[in-house]
């Protein structure tokens, strides 16, 4: 149980290019769902949070009209990189937490997607 | 201050050893404790939670917290190469949005 997935798991895109990533919680319904970045040796650091129908709360620094959020439903939150650059190129992870139940708060993890701009 | 601290090590421990990965964390209202095992290049895995002070047991990996100290500490018994691997500690807030503080993370070799 607990199944996250994601899509795609690779992406190549020119500079310029919006690309769009979904994350899908498979056998649970997820209240919460997180996006995290991460860098090559560096830890995970969270862009945003998504509640279903309600807008993202992002973290200070992370541009919200570059990394659009969007948590359509209770088993699916999706990311757009508007107008990549090579700078964005990076290890994308969503996460979600159960909508209830004993282990609300635990999250858990979809398999990443590697996003690699040109 | 960090709000999570973990050695970034690397921890190196031979097969069959106990590896003890540690964690402080500064806000002491905080109620859940994670701990994920991350591997180069992979996301990261959930591997225990504990909520209560004390031990808890789960196969090879033992999870303590100490709320007291502040201080929750991941044991691995009968170590094998195929736990080497970053291990995250993450804590939950207790105000705000609801998130993961995680610490940096504990670099893991486990020596054949």
């Amino acid at each position: 149980g607990a199944v996250v997935s994601q899509h795609p798991s690779w992406v190549i895109c020119k500079s310029g290019t919006s690309v769009k990533i979904e994350c899908r919680s498979l056998d649970f319904q997820a209240t919460t769902m997180f996006w995290y970045r991460q860098f090559p040796k560096q830890s995970l650091m969270l862009m945003a949070t998504s509640n279903e129908g309600s807008k993202a709360t992002y973290e200070q620094g992370v541009e919200k009209d570059k990394f659009l959020i969007n948590h359509a439903s209770l088993t699916l939150s999706t990311l757009t990189v508007t107008s990549a650059h090579p700078e964005d190129s990076s290890f994308y992870i969503c996460s979600a937490s159960p909508a209830s139940g004993l282990y609300q708060e635990t999250q858990y993890f979809g398999p990443g997607t590697r996003l690699l701009v040109l | 201050q960090k709000e999570v601290e973990q050695n970034s090590g690397p921890l190196s421990v031979p097969e069959g050893a106990i590896a003890s990965l540690n964690c402080t964390y500064s806000d002491r209202g905080s109620q859940s404790f994670f701990w994920y095992r991350q591997y180069s290049g992979k996301s990261p895995e959930l591997i225990m939670s504990i909520y209560s002070n004390g031990d808890k047991e789960d196969g090879r990996f033992t999870a303590q917290l100490n709320k007291a100290s502040q201080y929750v500490s991941l044991l691995i018994r009968d170590s094998q190469p195929s736990d080497s691997a970053t291990y995250l500690c993450a804590v939950a807030t207790t105000s705000g949005t609801y998130k993961y503080i995680f610490g940096t993370g504990t670099r893991l070799k486990v020596l054949a």
